[in-house]
């Protein structure tokens, strides 16, 4: 099975400064034959679905701003929130789909400082 | 649009069978590389992917409770079923099925069932 590990497990961030996310896998997600790496952040606000910011690792879903990037290869990765805004205070999922079973990560949480 | 959403009881006793409904729109579990998943969350806790089923009537299970899932579908229906076997409190949780096109790009409301005698 691979292992997802997510740090810092939360973190406070003054509005409009960046916010940086760590996801390490314990065995690369990267697919040797089409070269995408196997994972996705989502964004879980209090009382709502997890809704999916970030797939192949660096890809943005439709409609989601472009202060949210993700980056990395392999086994480590890294989602960025370039200016944290107010609506931005949620908890943050990564999660591999390279194989079954499907892991997430343990959340980290982001807050306003 | 695709939309889900997660029907069945909010209240089960330990040792139950739980069975949840996924009714979903906007797609079909008959087009290729399309599944269906199961994810669940217990308060204040991390996600726990607990199941899958594909466009070709395969299935996958969390490892840790295969013995006690079943996931099938009804195409004709637009539904997918998970069935969770010998209920106990700590299986208290926020249940979720989303739509699979790799990652899980589209997420029901999510319903919290509570395992209590």
């Amino acid at each position: 099975d691979i292992v997802v590990t997510q740090s810092p497990d939360s973190l406070a961030v003054s509005l409009g400064e960046r916010a940086t996310i760590n996801c390490k896998s314990s065995q690369s997600v990267l697919h040797s034959v089409n070269g995408q790496n196997y994972l996705a952040w989502y964004q879980q606000k209090s009382g709502q679905p997890p809704k999916v910011l970030i797939y192949w690792a660096s890809i943005r879903e439709s409609g989601v701003p472009d202060r949210f990037s993700g980056s990395g290869s392999a086994t480590d990765f890294t989602l960025t929130i370039s200016s944290l805004q107010a609506e931005d205070v949620a908890v943050y999922y990564c999660q591999q789909y390279a194989s079954t079973p499907l892991t997430f990560g343990g959340g980290t949480k982001v807050e306003i400082k | 649009q695709i939309t889900l959403k997660e029907s069945g009881p909010t209240l089960v006793k330990p040792s139950q069978t739980l069975t949840l409904t996924c009714t979903f729109s906007g797609f079909s579990l008959s087009t290729s590389g399309v599944g269906v998943g199961w994810i669940r969350q217990p308060p204040g806790k991390a996600l726990e992917w607990l199941a899958l089923i594909y466009w070709d009537d395969d299935t996958r299970y969390s490892p840790s409770l295969k013995s006690r899932l079943t996931v099938t579908r009804d195409t004709s229906k637009n539904q997918v079923v998970l069935r969770m076997t010998n209920m106990d409190p700590v299986d208290t949780a926020t249940y979720y099925c989303a739509h699979k096109d790799g990652e899980f790009d589209y997420w029901g409301q999510g319903m919290l069932v509570t395992v209590s005698s």
